[in-house]
């Protein structure tokens, strides 16, 4: 069975800061990442996955998260947040046949002016 | 092209009623999903479709039931709703072969 832990609920930070929102994952398969993204009422969207080779992933909007085998993490990062970064983040986990989802709790971002 | 729709987008039902709620997707998709999220649970699968005709359970199937008549839509039915159930929904498909999941929007129910 497979499992994740984002063991930060809220993340606060000003506008500019860096930010990295952890994920850790368990699982006996290999798997592919997630990260997804909500914003206040809406449904989730797709931030940036690993499905294999380069380690280090990357959206267009300025998110990056390193998927590190042995600390079985997938933190997402950026090294300067907006405003409009303000959403709920949702690490999540598949196996390699791309089904068996499981959700982390999700880490809400608030960024402050 | 409009992806994955959800109806409806917000309802309240008093506790005992019953519902339905309709998810559809254009995309072609074989794998279907219905979740249900609450504060500081992230998202949890209630029930899933690996095609049409088929359904099975997830993690918190209790107090639902599903169908997959036509490929292209999913229904969550509530046959006697409790307070319990009030949350959002979610409703997800998965093409084949790939491995990122499309969302719908959520239908906020409440029950009173």
């Amino acid at each position: 069975a497979q499992s994740v832990t984002q063991l930060d609920s809220q993340v606060p930070v000003f506008e500019e800061a860096p930010v990295e929102l952890r994920c850790n994952y368990s699982s006996s398969v290999s798997v592919y990442l997630f990260w997804y993204v909500q914003y206040p009422n809406q449904g989730l969207q797709l931030l940036l996955k690993y499905l294999s080779g380069s380690t280090l992933v990357e959206s267009i909007n300025g998110f990056e998260a390193e998927f590190n085998k042995s600390q079985t993490s997938f933190h997402l990062r950026k090294p300067s947040v907006h405003i409009s970064d303000t959403a709920e983040y949702f690490c999540a986990v598949s196996d390699n046949y791309g089904q068996n989802f499981v959700f982390g709790p999700g880490t809400r971002l608030s960024v402050l002016p | 092209n409009a992806g994955v729709t959800q109806t409806p987008k917000f309802r309240v039902l008093k506790t005992g009623q019953s519902m339905t709620l309709l998810c559809a997707q254009d995309m072609n998709h074989e794998y279907m999903y219905w979740y249900r999220q609450d504060p500081g649970m992230g998202l949890r699968l209630i029930h899933y479709s690996v095609g049409e005709g088929t359904t099975a359970k997830g993690e918190v199937p209790d107090g639902y039931n599903v169908s997959r008549l036509k490929k292209q839509n999913f229904l969550l039915g509530l046959e006697s709703a409790a307070p319990s159930q009030t949350s959002v929904y979610f409703c997800a498909s998965l093409g084949n072969g790939e491995e990122t999941q499309y969302f719908g929007p959520g239908t906020r129910l409440l029950v009173l």
